[in-house]
This record gives structure tokens, C-alpha cells and sequence, in this order.
């Protein structure tokens, strides 16, 4: 079936360094993508969201890429920070039938050493 | 930062009690949703709602049950609580015109 994955369950880091943050997506007919950012005993967070029509998109610190070759989306934070450490989520927007939901991956850990 | 809110934030209960998750946003957004979440793994649709009286079941089969009464109130229902539903509850909403799902901060439940 249709499915979103991460390929690296953790990623540790040195803080100060780049992180890239990695996800394989199924369904070619997706049309949006999000990252979501989820900290320990909170909700995710928005950080950033891409089109199917674009291939990069820039926010403070963090820019996604999109590869719709190989059906591949990456997240990667510049200069990271002790308080990049949580749970990323990757999630692609389908609209079967005209009604839109978002499919979740299963989350990449990013650990952050100082 | 969304303003959405979800209560109780931890609930400890017995198997076969009736628990209401509470839900609310202030945004106005007409399509609010309910995901299921194990701990660290992916969230799971459970159900969605595009407004006012509208309910739909979704991805992952469950138990509970949720009604639509007030554009800003999402709540959700197990009439008989089981250890199988042990896991944590996310509580979303969207605007409109945009794809951005904002979500609450989770109601983390037990039942023993």
C-alpha cells in the first residue's frame, strides 16, 4: 500500500553541525508535504512545507528538499541547536475522493551533543 | 503557535470506565481530526470531522466514537476504556485553505 517512511530511525549530531534528515515517500499522486517537529511530551509542530511543483524550499535555519524522481524529501537544519532535539515527522498530503489528509512517517529521533 | 487544546493532558483509568477527550480550537477552523499515537512511532487517523456535524471514521479501526456539536468542540468518547487502548490521543485542526495541520498537545492515557 501507500506509505511514507523514514530511513534513519536517529540521527546524532554535534552541535554547531548541519542536520539532514531523510524521507522516502510511495504515492506519486501526493501533491503537499509537510515536516513536522515533535518534542518530548508535545504535540508536532509545523516547521516547514513544500509543493509538489517546487523542489526547495527555505525557511529560517531549515530548507526541504524534494526529489520526485525517487520519490525522496529531506529536512536539513543549519548550525543545529540543543533545541533541535525531538522527533521528526515527515507527512504527504493525499486527497482521495477530494478529501485531503496527511500521511505520517514514522519519525526520525535527532539527538544533539554538545 | 495554534490554539488548540486538549484536556486532560494524562489520564490514569480502570478497564470498562467511560472517558470524554476533550478537544478545542479558537481559530474557527471547520475540519478538526484525532490521530493515535504509540510512543515514538507514526500518528494513525482515527477520525475527522469537516465541520459542524460531520464525522468520519479514519485510517486505523477504533473503538471510540466522536461527535461535532460546535465548530471549536472535537470531542472524543470510549464508552468502555480497555487496556488496549492505552496510547496517546492528538487532537488536530486546519484551516480551510491551507493543507497545515496544528495540533494540541496530546492526552496521554492508561487504562490499567
Amino acid at each position: 500500500g501507500e506509505s511514507v517512511g523514514l530511513h534513519l530511525p536517529t540521527l546524532s549530531v554535534q552541535e554547531g553541525d548541519n542536520s539532514i534528515i531523510n524521507c522516502a515517500y510511495s504515492n506519486s499522486a501526493s501533491d503537499y508535504f509537510i515536516w513536522y517537529k515533535q518534542e518530548s511530551g508535545k504535540g508536532p509542530q509545523f516547521i516547514i512545507d513544500i509543493r509538489s511543483n517546487m523542489d526547495k524550499r527555505q525557511g529560517q535555519r531549515v530548507t526541504v528538499l524534494l526529489n520526485k524522481t525517487v520519490k525522496h524529501l529531506s529536512l536539513q537544519i543549519a548550525a543545529t541547536q540543543p533545541g533541535d532535539s525531538a522527533v521528526y515527522f515527515c507527512a504527504e498530503n493525499m486527497a482521495p475522493g477530494g478529501y485531503n489528509k496527511l500521511i505520517f512517517g514514522a519519525g526520525t529521533r535527532l539527538a544533539v551533543h554538545p | 503557535e495554534a490554539d488548540i487544546y486538549q484536556t486532560p493532558r494524562y489520564l490514569v483509568i480502570g478497564t470498562g470506565k467511560k472517558i470524554t477527550l476533550e478537544c478545542s480550537q479558537t481559530m474557527g477552523h471547520d475540519k478538526m481530526y484525532w490521530y493515535q499515537q504509540d510512543p515514538g512511532m507514526e500518528l494513525h487517523l482515527i477520525h475527522y470531522s469537516y465541520g459542524v456535524n460531520s464525522t468520519e471514521k479514519g485510517d486505523l479501526s477504533s473503538e471510540s466514537t466522536v461527535s461535532r456539536i460546535r465548530t471549536e468542540h472535537f470531542p472524543l468518547t470510549l464508552e468502555s476504556a480497555r487496556p488496549s487502548h492505552t496510547s496517546q490521543y492528538l487532537c488536530a485542526s486546519r484551516e480551510a485553505a491551507k493543507n497545515i495541520q496544528y495540533f494540541g498537545a496530546g492526552t496521554r492515557l492508561s487504562v490499567l
